[in-house]
């Protein structure tokens, strides 16, 4: 397992379309966590997930943004109608159930509304 | 509301010595602090961590200490390398929360120069 894997990349999209991104989770994380990070700020958090269940959302989570974690493995994360104030690196995580244990993240993916 | 902060935006250092990183938070339930570094297009890199049982924890050239009566910590690195450079960002969780979810501050540029 060679750590939290994000896809894709780098979205480019045009205001008003929906995207939709993936995390694979390191597998053995129980805990798996969204956040978003714009210019010039700290990684915000958005959600997080405990197995499959959604157990936490941020404000910063507008009812565009819907998060899911089938079979508490891979997560994705869907922005509907994307606005240009979408745009930012969104960031996952994952770590194990006890507390005071380190989240490892992905690599991102930079999107930007157009 | 910004519970944790990192007043210093930018800090460069000689290769070879010391780099002091700052952090402070507001927030009295906040009991594990952790330090990641960012490079550019990257997801953070978790570095070290601290209980707020500790005041100290050392990994390496990576120390950080714990003040919570001052509600501040830091990060020494020594010796500093050019490799260092990058974006170093305090985090903090609360124990109890059931989430582990992370606050995290603005982040410092650290650049070291050779």
């Amino acid at each position: 397992d060679t750590g939290v894997s994000q896809d894709p990349r780098h979205k480019i999209t045009k205001r008003g379309q929906n995207v939709t991104f993936r995390c694979d989770p390191i597998s053995e994380h129980n805990r798996l966590y969204w956040y978003r990070q714009t210019l010039g700020q700290g990684p915000e958090f958005l959600t997080y997930f405990q197995n499959e269940a959604q157990l936490e959302k941020s404000r910063l989570l507008s009812d565009r943004f819907s998060a899911e974690r089938p079979k508490g493995s891979f997560s994705t994360l869907e922005i509907q109608r994307t606005e240009q104030g979408d745009s930012a690196m969104y960031l996952c995580a994952s770590s194990y159930m006890q507390s005071n244990t380190e989240a490892f993240f992905g690599q991102g993916t930079r999107l930007t509304v157009v | 509301d910004q519970q944790v902060k990192q007043n210093s935006p930018s800090l460069s250092v000689q290769e070879g010595r010391i780099s002091i990183l700052n952090c402070d938070y507001t927030n009295s339930m906040f009991d594990y602090f952790l330090w990641y570094k960012k490079y550019p297009a990257e997801g953070p890199t978790f570095l070290i961590s601290i209980s707020s049982i500790k005041d100290k924890n050392e990994d390496g050239r990576f120390t950080v200490f714990l003040n919570k009566s001052a509600k501040h910590l830091s990060l020494h690195i020594v010796p500093s390398q050019p490799g260092d450079s990058a974006v170093y960002f305090c985090a903090a969780s609360a124990y109890g929360g059931a989430t582990n979810k992370l606050i995290f501050g603005t982040g410092t540029l650290l650049a070291v120069q050779p």
